[in-house]
């Protein structure tokens, strides 16, 4: 029982490549998420989806792009990578209400 | 909007000792509560919750009581030990809007030995 899987774990880019995280869950959840940690700072929500082809932005979706062509999988794509885009990224399915959320272990990118 | 206030760390306690973090929340419904827990180089992992007031969530030693008429979700555990040092998250969860889940800051605990 997999859970959610992120991939890569680490990652380097220059400053204006781009990447996409993968992120794909097991569980037959609807309700997929990412979010992005700064140290000391808690989780924000860059985007979000309900299920398969519906997305919708969080807090913080500037410089981010999301598709959700299955269930299973919710990539993350970053274009023209900034320094402000350092950051740990996460991402979670869940079931819906009350049922709180697996997240994956996580995608340390550092931009430079 | 909503939000969560949790207490800042980092909490330093000995082996056995008495753990309280508190939480507080703003919500304009009646929304679910959790405590995650996010041990060193991991991602976080759902610790409890509690759906309703006057509901209390457990797990592995650790409670949190729902209290609607003070809005606070408190996490107690009554002796900790080294293996619980981690970063805890407060947070919560409204029943519309997909289900987006709000977090609180993080509370860092070491336990000494």
């Amino acid at each position: 029982n997999a859970g959610v899987t992120q991939t890569p774990k680490f990652r380097i880019l220059k400053i204006g490549q781009s990447m996409t995280l993968q992120c794909t869950q097991d569980m037959n959840h609807n309700y997929m998420y990412w979010y992005r940690q700064d140290p000391g700072m808690g989780l924000k929500l860059i985007y979000y989806s309900v299920g398969a082809g519906i997305t919708d932005k969080g807090e913080v979706p500037n410089g981010y792009n999301v598709s959700r062509s299955t269930t299973e999988d919710f990539p993350l794509r970053l274009e023209l990578a900034a320094p402000s885009q350092t950051s740990v990224y996460f991402c979670a399915s869940s079931s819906g209400s009350g049922y709180g959320y697996t997240f994956g272990s996580g995608t340390r990118l550092t931009v430079v | 909007g909503d939000s969560v206030t949790q207490m800042e760390g980092p909490v330093t306690l000995s082996e056995e000792a008495f753990l309280t973090i508190n939480c507080t929340y703003t919500a304009t419904g009646y929304p679910s509560l959790f405590w995650y827990v996010q041990y060193p180089g991991e991602g976080l992992q759902l610790l409890l919750k509690a759906t309703k007031a006057d509901d209390k969530g457990s797990n592995k030693g650790f409670e949190a009581t729902y209290r609607k008429e003070t809005t606070s979700f408190h996490l107690e555990k009554g002796s900790v030990q080294v293996s619980d040092s981690a970063v805890y998250f407060c947070a919560l969860s409204e029943g519309t809007g997909g289900f987006k889940t709000i977090f609180g800051a993080g509370t860092r605990l070491f336990v000494k030995a």
